[in-house]
């Protein structure tokens, strides 16, 4: 089954870059997620990345993918103070409705 | 630009009663799902829902739980006995269907406290 694992607070000067980080267990996960949640919002789609792929970049954010070590992370360059925020890592399998989240990650971006 | 809505934002119950959460998907989706995220816990697949019928559900998705389409917008969770475990923040969300990536779009939650 799927089980998706996150460390829980990170803490990140404005303008430095900040990194979080995810871990899963599902071979056969398909598509991986990141979502962020703003304060009384919902969650919000940022990035993906499919299994066959390694890196992917989207304007400040850079999404890793290690399969063997089913290690996912997100590096958000430049970080704002719009970037405080909790963010989400997700999987999904292909034919699998379901979408499987880590507990959240909140980054807390310092002026 | 269109967006899953929910309502109520905050529901608070006694234990025992029933509880209806709404939400109304994107427009021309056709797939639909509930998640819920009891506090400092994960969010939790509960149900997906697709052509007026469940599609998948977790273990968590009890006989106390059941949702429902009942026109052609919204989308409803109703719990049907509420137990203090069901204190949680529940995410309705949906997506296209018609092919491609199929992204999942949340809405912002209810978070919903059962004493």
């Amino acid at each position: 089954g799927e089980d998706v694992e996150q460390s829980l607070f990170l803490s990140v000067r404005e303008g430095d870059s900040s990194v979080i980080n995810c871990t899963y267990t599902d071979s056969s996960s398909t598509y991986l997620y990141w979502y962020k949640q703003e304060p009384g919002a919902g969650l919000q789609l940022l990035t993906y990345i499919f299994s066959n792929m390694d890196m992917k970049q989207d304007q400040r954010l850079t999404v890793l993918l290690n399969k063997k070590d089913k290690h996912l992370s997100l590096r958000i360059a430049d970080t704002q103070t719009g970037d405080s925020a909790i963010y989400f890592c997700a999987e999904s399998t292909y034919g699998n409705n379901r979408l499987a989240f880590g507990k959240g990650n909140q980054v807390v971006v310092i002026p | 630009e269109p967006e899953v809505t929910q309502t109520p934002s905050h529901q608070v119950t006694q234990m025992g009663q029933e509880v209806i959460l709404r939400c109304v998907p994107i427009s021309n989706h056709l797939y639909f799902y509930w998640y819920r995220q009891i506090l400092g816990q994960k969010v939790e697949f509960l149900v997906s829902f697709y052509n007026n019928e469940i599609s998948e559900k977790s273990e968590i998705f009890d006989d106390q739980f059941s949702v429902e389409r009942p026109d052609g917008s919204n989308f409803t969770l109703k719990i049907r006995s509420t137990k203090l475990e069901d204190s949680a923040m529940y995410f309705c969300a949906s997506r296209g269907g018609q092919g491609g990536l199929e992204t999942q779009y949340f809405g912002p939650g209810t978070r919903l406290l059962v004493l």
